[in-house]
């Protein structure tokens, strides 16, 4: 594909239901992070992975996250038994994860709605 | 960790004027830092980035800057227009390959036709 793809576009659920959003990365590109971004805000890192691990997972902000990538390709972010303070859009973004440059490429975004 | 500082959160300006964007970040360590424009609705789309062992870098009217020893750096946009109205972000990274990248919270820029 030509660029970072995630589904759903939006998510609309009730509180206290999982979640699964899926990451589709730039094809090649061995690197894939998650970021969360809450109206008006800044980007906030959630976790990251080189191939199917993940060194540094320290964003995610409660064990209720949890994420994994399987065949260093497609990546699900769960979040169980949403609250309301997770509505946000959760972005993906992809890197070639070597060579000169940490250049991230993300995607459009999953918007949740925890109502 | 890394603490990024991003200033003004809001910027207006007329069609043809200059927009600065002025970035400050803590961690001497951070040795990558691009610039995303987000439109509405949009993810983020990386404009332009400079690494630290260069001070300058500029791609038609966009440029960046860089000094180390202030750990602080800016994003230019010359003969500004209506379509580069947008949301930017600055953001800095330890990692020049690899790694999370912090962000500053955004710079909400309307160029006035």
């Amino acid at each position: 594909g030509a660029g970072v793809s995630q589904s759903p576009s939006n998510k609309v659920t009730e509180k206290g239901k999982d979640v699964e959003l899926r990451c589709d990365p730039i094809s090649g590109h061995t690197a894939l992070y998650w970021y969360r971004q809450s109206l008006g805000q800044g980007l906030e890192f959630l976790i990251y992975f080189q191939g199917n691990s993940a060194p540094d997972k320290s964003g995610l902000p409660s064990d209720r996250f949890s994420a994994e990538r399987t065949g260093g390709s497609v990546s699900t972010l769960t979040i169980q038994r949403t609250q309301q303070e997770d509505s946000a859009v959760y972005l993906c973004a992809s890197s070639l994860g070597q060579g000169l440059l940490n250049e991230q490429f993300f995607g459009p975004g999953t918007r949740l709605t925890v109502l | 960790g890394e603490n990024v500082e991003q200033h003004p959160s809001t910027l207006s300006v007329q069609e043809g004027d200059s927009a600065v964007i002025k970035c400050t970040y803590s961690d001497s360590a951070s040795n990558y830092f691009p610039w995303y424009k987000q439109e509405l609705g949009k993810g983020p789309q990386l404009i332009i980035d400079i690494r630290s062992n260069v001070g300058e870098k500029k791609d038609q009217r966009i440029a960046v800057t860089l000094n180390k020893t202030a750990k602080h750096f800016s994003l230019h946009i010359t003969e500004t227009q209506p379509e580069d109205s947008a949301v930017y972000f600055c953001a800095a990274s330890r990692g020049s390959t690899l790694g999370r990248l912090y962000f500053g919270r955004g710079t909400q820029l309307t160029v006035w036709p």
